[in-house]
């Protein structure tokens, strides 16, 4: 029972290189979405997706680009590598977009940018 | 605009004592307010949540968390803590304004047990 699996766990980029953070779920969950942790400033949304083909923008969405070609599969890529994008990234899923759902986490992708 | 506010950045209490973690909210309407527990390396899980109806709500964990309008807070409670509750506790509110399932979070208040 693998929920929501993110990769990788912990990637060092230089600045200006692009990566994609990997995020699939195994629930058959409509609602995807990508969230970053910083200290002292809790979780940030940064995109979200309500189904396959539809995806819209958080809280802090530069610097990252998403798609939802498949309802597992919610890659996080980021398209030229800043320092202020060190964080911690979280991937969540829930059965539906319906606000109140349950959501679920995965255990997160520590990312640095040297 | 949505807010949640944990006044609290660390905590610490001794095993077996009673515990309060304070979350206020801003919201025009009435909310559906949750609370995450965040392990050491680890994502978040879910306590509990509230939506409407009785208050008081009953979580996993033995953790139970009080929705009061009038002082927009959700306070989390437990009665005597222990070891394992060591962890990272982060109120949100559902971003409602975006008609989707997204959650505006807390700054997190970090619980350290003593022996």
């Amino acid at each position: 029972n693998a929920g929501v699996t993110q990769t990788p766990k912990f990637q060092v980029l230089k600045t200006g290189q692009s990566m994609t953070l990997q995020c699939a779920q195994d629930m058959n969950h409509e609602y995807m979405s990508w969230y970053r942790q910083d200290p002292g400033m809790g979780l940030r949304l940064i995109h979200y997706s309500v189904g396959a083909g539809i995806t819209d923008q958080g809280e802090v969405p530069n610097g990252y680009n998403v798609s939802r070609s498949t309802t597992e599969d919610f890659p996080l890529r980021l398209l030229s590598a800043a320092p202020s994008q060190t964080s911690v990234y979280f991937c969540a899923s829930s059965v539906s977009g319906t606000p109140g759902n349950t959501i679920y986490f995965g255990e997160g992708s520590w990312l640095t940018v040297v | 605009a949505q807010s949640v506010t944990q006044p609290d950045i660390h905590i610490t209490v001794s095993e077996g004592a009673s515990l309060e973690l304070r979350c206020n909210y801003s919201y025009g309407a009435t909310p559906y307010l949750f609370w995450y527990v965040q392990s050491p390396g680890q994502g978040l899980q879910l306590l509990l949540k509230y939506f409407s109806g009785d208050t008081l709500v009953q979580g996993i964990k033995g953790f139970e968390a009080e929705f009061k309008r009038s002082q927009s807070s959700f306070n989390l409670r437990k009665p005597s803590v222990h070891w394992s509750d060591a962890a990272e506790y982060f109120c949100a509110v559902g971003a409602l304004g975006t008609g989707a399932n997204n959650l505006f979070f807390g700054t997190g208040t970090r619980l350290t047990v003593i022996p």
